[in-house]
């Protein structure tokens, strides 16, 4: 079965600290891609990132950077000089690959992260 | 493009009452899906689409109904409103197989509290 896990529940910090978001992940499937969702205050989901099962390069988003690492199942995140306007709930999620269908579309999340950086 | 779109965006039902949360996109996607948010729990799914006329059961269907007659619409209907439905329901849709990215698109979400 497909499951995500994010043990931090909540993660707070001064600003201009850097944090890691933890991402563990269990699938069966060879082929998957992981996601990062940020949901802000207001609500809405805002994708962040999605890597597929094939690539393991990190990559880097200005201040976003994503560590993916099949050997222990995880796909952590890294917010370098956090800022107030991170402050926001981040989902990490899975999914397999498309099979025309099939539920192989959907998304399994994990229970979030609620990260409070204060000024 | 309006991409995803809910309405309405908040809702105040009493037991036992029914209803219907819309759920509209106009990226011609095949793909469509129904999660629901609570409190520590992350989205769950609902209930999913592969398109127009295919409808399959998420992780927690029961007390919900689909239905998919176009590619653009995916309503959710409520028929009997519970307590326990008491949250906030996103609606999603995503690329055909075509496409090799499985990216979601989501919409704004609907906050539904049941009394």
């Amino acid at each position: 079965a497909q499951k995500v896990t994010q043990a931090q529940t909540e993660i707070s910090v001064v600003e201009k600290e850097d944090v890691t978001l933890d991402c563990v992940y269990e699938t069966r499937d060879t082929t998957y891609y992981l996601f990062w969702y940020k949901q802000p205050p207001s609500g809405e989901l805002v994708f962040l990132i999605r890597r597929n099962s094939f690539d393991e390069q990190n990559e880097i988003s200005g201040r976003y950077s994503w560590n993916f690492q099949k050997s222990t199942s995880s796909f952590n995140f890294t917010i370098t000089a956090s800022q107030v306007v991170d402050s926001a709930v981040y989902f990490c999620a899975l999914s397999e690959a498309w099979n025309y269908g099939g539920s192989q579309g959907n998304l399994i999340f994990g229970k979030g992260t609620k990260l409070s950086v204060k000024p | 493009n309006a991409g995803v779109t809910q309405t309405p965006k908040f809702q105040v039902l009493k037991t036992g009452q029914s209803m219907t949360l819309q759920c509209a996109q106009d990226m011609n996607h095949e793909y469509m899906s129904w999660y629901r948010q609570d409190p520590g729990m992350g989205l769950r799914l609902i209930h999913y689409s592969v398109g127009a006329g295919i409808t399959d059961q998420g992780e927690v269907p029961n007390g919900y109904n689909v239905s998919r007659s176009t590619t653009e619409d995916f309503p959710l209907r409520l028929l009997s409103a519970a307590p326990s439905q008491t949250s906030v329901y996103f609606c999603a849709s995503s690329y055909t197989p075509v496409s090799p990215v499985n990216e979601q698109f989501f919409g704004p979400g609907t906050r539904l509290t049941v009394l």
